[in-house]
């Protein structure tokens, strides 16, 4: 199966402090994506990658950078943490064609 | 806006009985669902897909879809209480973008 790891699984981050969520997957899939998941709800979009040196806004951009630097990583960067940001981030990987999607274990992420 | 509307919010079901689970997408651009279930604090892990019109099985679950009204369904027969879980539909749109609804969270009742 498809490995994506994402690290750190847990981040408690400060008011107005920059964190960064990291994303690798060792399958060379093309598409990547960040989402982020609220207590009983569904996963939002934030951003998506087709690629190195690509990224794409989502659904749910606002507050949030993304950056893939190589087809393996994909970050998701919050330049200034707000405590509306604590959340379960989930990074996942495709091929071209999409027709499945893996996701990693997921990030907790809590800003007081 | 709601691209991916699922039904009901959330489903209690016997075991052994059938679940029947809902997703529609307003999107007209959207060619491709998923079926992905999601245990408490686990990743979502993917259940079924289906592009092409009509009915798919894989063991008790079956996957319906009417790509003229772009609804889709999840049917679980002989629900066991390992099902109950968050069920969740994702779409995707132009090859690349992938969308979820908000899920039905299934609770199957010994």
């Amino acid at each position: 199966e498809a490995a994506v790891t994402q690290s750190p699984r847990n981040k408690v981050a400060v008011t107005g402090g920059k964190v960064t969520l990291s994303c690798n997957q060792t399958n060379n899939h093309n598409n990547m994506y960040w989402y982020r998941q609220d207590t009983g709800h569904g996963l939002r979009l934030i951003h998506y990658s087709y690629g190195a040196g690509s990224t794409e806004k989502g659904d749910i951009p606002d507050g949030y950078k993304a950056s893939r630097p190589s087809q393996e990583n994909f970050s998701l960067i919050l330049e200034l943490a707000t405590p509306s940001q604590t959340s379960v981030y989930f990074c996942a990987s495709g091929t071209d064609s999409n027709t499945e999607v893996f996701f990693g274990k997921g990030t907790r992420l809590t800003v007081v | 806006q709601q691209k991916v509307q699922q039904s009901p919010e959330s489903l209690i079901v016997p075991e052994g009985g059938m679940a029947s689970l809902n997703c529609t997408s307003s999107d007209r651009n959207v060619d491709y669902f998923w079926w992905y279930r999601q245990h408490s604090g686990k990743s979502p892990k993917m259940l079924m897909s289906i592009f092409s019109n009509g009915e798919k099985e894989e063991g008790r679950f079956t996957v319906h879809l009417n790509k003229a009204s772009l609804h889709t369904s999840l049917h679980i027969r002989d629900s066991q209480p390992s099902d109950s879980a968050l069920y969740l539909c994702a779409a995707r749109r132009n090859n690349n973008r992938i969308f979820f609804g908000d899920g039905t969270q299934l609770v199957v009742k010994p």
